[in-house]
């Protein structure tokens, strides 16, 4: 069984780009999450999804981020008009329950 | 709301020597927790966790933890360090309840195993 994919490993924006981030989840998965971290302050929740729906949305900032988790296809964080503080390691984890989550090898974000 | 305290930001032990990583919590119901370890620019893998039950619990790599309920601890252990061990660990607990189901993890502690 494939563990979490998340792509591309890495990106690099310049200041008011946009970046996307894609996560598939392990095979059999529903409950897709997404955390960012950052060096001074750890791992942080930013959102919880299933398919077609947002969860818990309560780590995400009010602007620029969002969100998806489609019917068909991976799960998707976009970062609008990035910015230099939004330079962080982006991670998602997945879970067949809700309990336990598998997380994937990430996405190091450098905005120039 | 919950929270997760691991007091040591760095630890150093020599190769063969046992070790221990602390965690204290705090989290209002019959907490789950988990440990995960992170290896330079790589993701989180999942070491081990307690729901309930024993409260000595055995993961991957050899590695335990035990739960301490009026303690509000779930230390790590090792008894043996291999040189492959060096990385960093996480401690978390999950919020769990109603439509959350989020981990809040602790700052970390970075080990470092000396030949």
């Amino acid at each position: 069984n494939a563990g979490v994919m998340q792509n591309p490993r890495h990106l690099v924006r310049r200041r008011g780009q946009e970046a996307r981030l894609r996560c598939s989840p392990m095979k059999g998965h529903s409950h897709v999450y997404w955390y960012r971290q950052l060096p001074e302050e750890g791992l942080k929740f930013m959102v919880y999804l299933q398919k077609e729906n947002i969860i818990d949305e309560s780590g995400m900032p009010k602007e620029r981020f969002s969100a998806e988790f489609p019917k068909e296809g991976p799960s998707i964080l976009r970062i609008q008009q990035v910015v230099r503080g939004d330079s962080a390691a982006y991670f998602c984890a997945s879970s067949p329950d809700r309990y336990t989550q598998y997380f994937g090898p990430g996405t190091r974000l450098t905005v120039l | 709301a919950q929270s997760v305290t691991q007091p040591d930001i760095h630890i150093t032990v020599s190769e063969g020597a046992s070790l221990e990583l602390r965690c204290n919590y705090s989290y209002g119901a019959t907490p789950y927790l988990f440990w995960y370890v992170q290896s330079p620019g790589q993701g989180l893998q999942l070491l081990l966790k307690y729901f309930s039950g024993d409260t000595l619990v055995q993961g991957i790599k050899g590695f335990e933890a035990e739960f301490k309920r009026s303690q509000s601890s779930f230390n790590l252990r090792k008894p043996s360090v291999h040189w492959s061990d060096a990385a960093e660990y996480f401690c978390a607990v999950l919020n769990s309840g109603g439509s959350n189901y989020k981990l809040t993890f602790g700052k970390g502690t970075l080990l470092t195993v000396n030949p």
